[in-house]
Order: C-alpha cells, then sequence, then structure tokens
C-alpha cells in the first residue's frame, strides 16, 4: 500500500544502545522530516532532508543522527540511547501542496 | 524564525457544544497554514489547509478555518463538537519565500468532549 509506514512501532532499550528507526514512504515525496512528541512540547524537529543525500539539522538534533541515501528511506539513528529521548517519534514527507504525512510513530522507551 | 501560538492547552466541552481554538502566528510574509488532528494512539492527519483564496477554508469532519491577515490568526472552528471529536489539535504555519520552508508547529490543543 502507498504511504508512509515505520518500524518498530513499540522499542525498549537501554540506556547507551544504539537505536535505528526506520521510515520508508511510498510516493517518492523530496522532503522528509523526523519529529519527537513530548507532553507539553508539541512537535519539535529533530533533522530533515529536502533529498537524498541532503540532510539538516532541526531544532533538537544532539544524539541523533540521519542519512538518505534513497529517496524512499530516512533512518534516525540513536547513537547512545538516553532516558532523555524517551519520546514518540514521528516521521513525516511532504505532498504537493506543502502538507505533511505522517506515519503511525515509534513508541520509544530507554531504561 | 517564526512561532506559533495556540493558547488554549485544554478545552473541555459537551457535546453539541461550538467550538473555537485560537491559533496565532508570527511572520509577516505569505504562508501556507494547516490544522492537523491526532486522535488518541494515532499520528497527526491533515484536518484542512489555507494557500490562498478565500480565507474561509472548509475542511474534513465539518471543521472550518479563518485566516485573518490583519491578526496573523488561523483559528479552528466547528459549530457542533461530538464526542469523536476528542483529539490533540495543532496549528502549522510553513512561510513561503522561495523553496520549501520548515513547518513550525503550535503545542497543540487537547479537546475533550463529553457526552
Amino acid at each position: 500500500d502507498a504511504g508512509i509506514t515505520q518500524s518498530p512501532r513499540y522499542k525498549i532499550t537501554e540506556t547507551g544502545r544504539q537505536v535505528t528507526l526506520m521510515c520508508h514512504q511510498t510516493w517518492s515525496h523530496s522532503y522528509m522530516f523526523w519529529y519527537r512528541q513530548d507532553l507539553g512540547h508539541g512537535l519539535r524537529l529533530i533533522y530533515y532532508s529536502a533529498a537524498a543525500d541532503i540532510t539538516d539539522k532541526g531544532e533538537v538534533p544532539d544524539g541523533y543522527v540521519v542519512s538518505r541515501s534513497k529517496t524512499e528511506n530516512f533512518p534516525l539513528t540513536l547513537e547512545s540511547a538516553t532516558r532523555s529521548q524517551t519520546s514518540v517519534y514521528f516521521c513525516a514527507s511532504v505532498g504537493t501542496y506543502n502538507e505533511q504525512f505522517f506515519g503511525p510513530g515509534t513508541r520509544l522507551t530507554v531504561l | 524564525a517564526q512561532s506559533v501560538s495556540q493558547h488554549n492547552h485544554h478545552v473541555i466541552l459537551s457535546e453539541a457544544a461550538s467550538l473555537e481554538l485560537g491559533c496565532n502566528y508570527s511572520y509577516g510574509g505569505t504562508v501556507n497554514l494547516f490544522w492537523y488532528v491526532q486522535y488518541p494512539g494515532q499520528h497527526l492527519q491533515l484536518l484542512l489547509k489555507y494557500f490562498s483564496g478565500d480565507p474561509l477554508v472548509k475542511g474534513i469532519k465539518g471543521f472550518e478555518a479563518e485566516f485573518i491577515k490583519s491578526k496573523f490568526s488561523f483559528n479552528l472552528r466547528k459549530p457542533s463538537v461530538q464526542w469523536s471529536d476528542t483529539a490533540e489539535y495543532f496549528c502549522a504555519v510553513n512561510p513561503i519565500r522561495g523553496g520549501y520552508q520548515k513547518v513550525t508547529f503550535g503545542t497543540g490543543t487537547k479537546l475533550q468532549v463529553i457526552p
């Protein structure tokens, strides 16, 4: 099915471990985004990408790494997870009229 | 950098009551404006959008929003809410100044509709 998918949907990990969250879209949208959603903070932009091999920092990039070797994939890696990175992570891509399409989210718990 | 303010953090209404959620932004140029809805446990979905033309925009499920440029506002309205409208609502602004610009989201308003 066309759309934007994220995996895993739920993840529990320990402090210090590396975690990669996957995002895949089937629309060939150029722009893709990673957000984290925390109570009281709304959505905060972590990283975004304008096209394959073009990425840039958002509002809260520290502790995260992204890559985009193919247009359809935009993985987010937590190099050494910390408790403060416990959050719900949403991937999104931008459509023709600048509207954002969101994935279902990944709920990450860092113990 | 632009900012988006949603002054109501939590709104509680009874079914059939009218709804108005405030959204103000700070950017002097041309903007695209959006309202997204997030139902409990789900991802954000587009409710409606404004690009140009008629400042009164109609979206899905009976929602509408009015863009008032002089007030930098884009308030969301619904004449009669239903229990199923219980969700969190996010206003978002996308400045138009050549190429794609990052969207800024408000912090959201949680709407609770009591049957």
